[in-house]
């Protein structure tokens, strides 16, 4: 059975400050989703990683995705009280095309 | 497009009542996906349609789980019976492709008592 472990699974810190949360398996997976989940409300996509080693930007968060495919990091910048959520990672199967879901890091950026 | 839409929002039951949960995907899209999350389990792929047929249901927790797409803008998800470990988020997504964006609706709470 292929997982993503995400990992922390719950981090708070202050506004401004850098932080990097992490999606890992032992598996290959052929491409990598991150979402956000905000409270009440459905995942919504950020990113699709698909090359072994990209690297992704949108505004004050950086993906990357691993060499080997088998793991991301998403780095924020500066995190502001509006970046706070749930934010879960899900890889495309090599072998099923199925899609898997991490359970998610929930963030909480303090004002 | 307004989006997927799902309803009802919220859904109390009691235990061994029916179930039903409704879902319309974004026109044009191919793919339909029901997921269930929970705190302990995260989200989970319960089954997924392509062009309104059942693909893969290997997700599905048991019998008393069944899903329907008698239309391209159509699903349901029906729990007969219902038990309190069935309380959960269910989320209908949908998608142009297998791989591709995920759109999610908002999310059924339902909580069986």
């Amino acid at each position: 059975t292929q997982l993503l472990e995400q990992s922390p699974q719950f981090l708070s810190i202050q506004e401004g400050e850098n932080l990097t949360v992490y999606c890992n398996s032992s598996s290959v997976f052929s491409s990598l989703q991150w979402y956000r989940q905000e409270p009440g409300e459905g995942p919504v996509l950020l990113v699709t990683v698909v090359t072994g080693g990209e690297v992704k930007k949108l505004k004050r968060l950086t993906f990357q995705f691993g060499d080997a495919r088998k793991d991301s990091s998403l780095h924020i910048t500066a995190a502001q009280p509006g970046d706070t959520g749930l934010y879960l990672c899900a890889g495309a199967s090599n072998r099923d095309d199925k899609i898997i879901f991490g359970k998610g890091t929930r963030l909480h950026i303090l004002p | 497009d307004a989006g997927v839409i799902q309803s009802p929002r919220h859904e109390v039951t009691e235990m061994g009542q029916e179930v039903t949960l409704r879902c319309k995907p974004i026109s044009g899209h191919d793919y339909l996906f029901w997921y269930r999350q929970t705190m302990m389990r995260g989200l989970e792929l319960l089954i997924y349609f392509n062009n309104n047929v059942p693909i893969d249901d290997s997700g599905m927790p048991e019998d008393r789980f069944s899903a329907k797409m008698p239309n391209a803008s159509f699903s349901t998800l029906k729990i007969q019976p219902s038990e309190p470990r069935d309380s959960a988020v269910y989320f209908c997504a949908s998608s142009l492709n297998r791989r591709g964006e995920a759109f999610f609706g908002q999310g059924t709470r339902l909580t069986v008592v």
